[in-house]
């Protein structure tokens, strides 16, 4: 019920296309949906981040799409860039857990070739 | 203002030693979280931290673990005895306030090799 899953392991993207990365839930009790990035030796930032009560979320090039009844939410790259190339976690918000654990997905590499 | 910091940034240490790790959180975050991140893997949630409230250690693997938090400022991740199991990157992550829909800012880790 803790699970995130998440989907694909690794992406190769050109520059200037899309990239997409899925995630599922089972537990209904998460109620927050952040997207995380990571370049090699840093440690996670947040990105993007959702909440159920809408359907979609938008920040410049970065997309949230979320299905509630689905239970599925996804992260979209537009016009991807070679800077965007780093590992991307999702993740889930229980707020039945003490302060809110995070559940993480467990990565998307993504190379975004030049 | 600064972030999180951590140290050391890497550690070598032999099977059977015990490990020391720090993390310093933003100054005037109450609450303060643990991470571990096995190679190719996402963050495994470790202990919590908030105020003066007593943890929440539900994450830790066993009893070899174990974290303290001096009020609101750094804390101490310690592995006793370690194992090669135990290598990976532990990250800290500190927030305002826990819970809600406050954001984590995470240190960039320790880096842990057991030989």
């Amino acid at each position: 019920q803790q699970q995130v899953k998440q989907s694909p392991q690794s992406l190769i993207v050109q520059k200037g296309g899309i990239s997409i990365i899925n995630c599922a839930y089972e537990n209904t009790a998460f109620d927050y949906f952040p997207w995380y990035q990571q370049f090699p030796g840093k440690g996670p930032a947040l990105l993007i981040a959702i909440r159920p009560d809408v359907s979609e979320k938008k920040e410049g090039r970065f997309t949230i799409s979320f299905n509630k009844s689905a239970k599925q939410f996804s992260l979209h790259i537009m016009d991807s860039q070679p800077g965007d190339s780093a590992t991307y976690f999702c993740a889930a918000s229980n707020p039945e857990t003490s302060g809110s654990r995070l559940t993480f997905g467990e990565g998307t590499q993504l190379t975004v070739n030049p | 203002g600064a972030g999180v910091s951590q140290s050391p940034s890497n550690k070598v240490t032999e099977k059977g030693k015990d490990v020391e790790l720090r993390c310093d959180p933003i100054s005037g975050h109450t609450a303060l979280y643990w991470y571990r991140q096995r190679l190719g893997q996402g963050l495994e949630f470790l202990i919590y931290f908030q105020g003066n409230s007593a943890p929440d250690k539900s994450g830790l693997p066993s009893d070899r673990f174990s974290a303290e938090r001096t009020g609101e400022s750094v804390s101490t991740l310690t592995i006793q005895r370690t194992q090669q199991e135990d290598s990976a990157v532990y990250l800290c992550a500190s927030s305002y306030t826990g819970g809600g829909y406050n954001e984590q800012f995470f240190g960039p880790g320790t880096r842990l090799t057991v030989l």
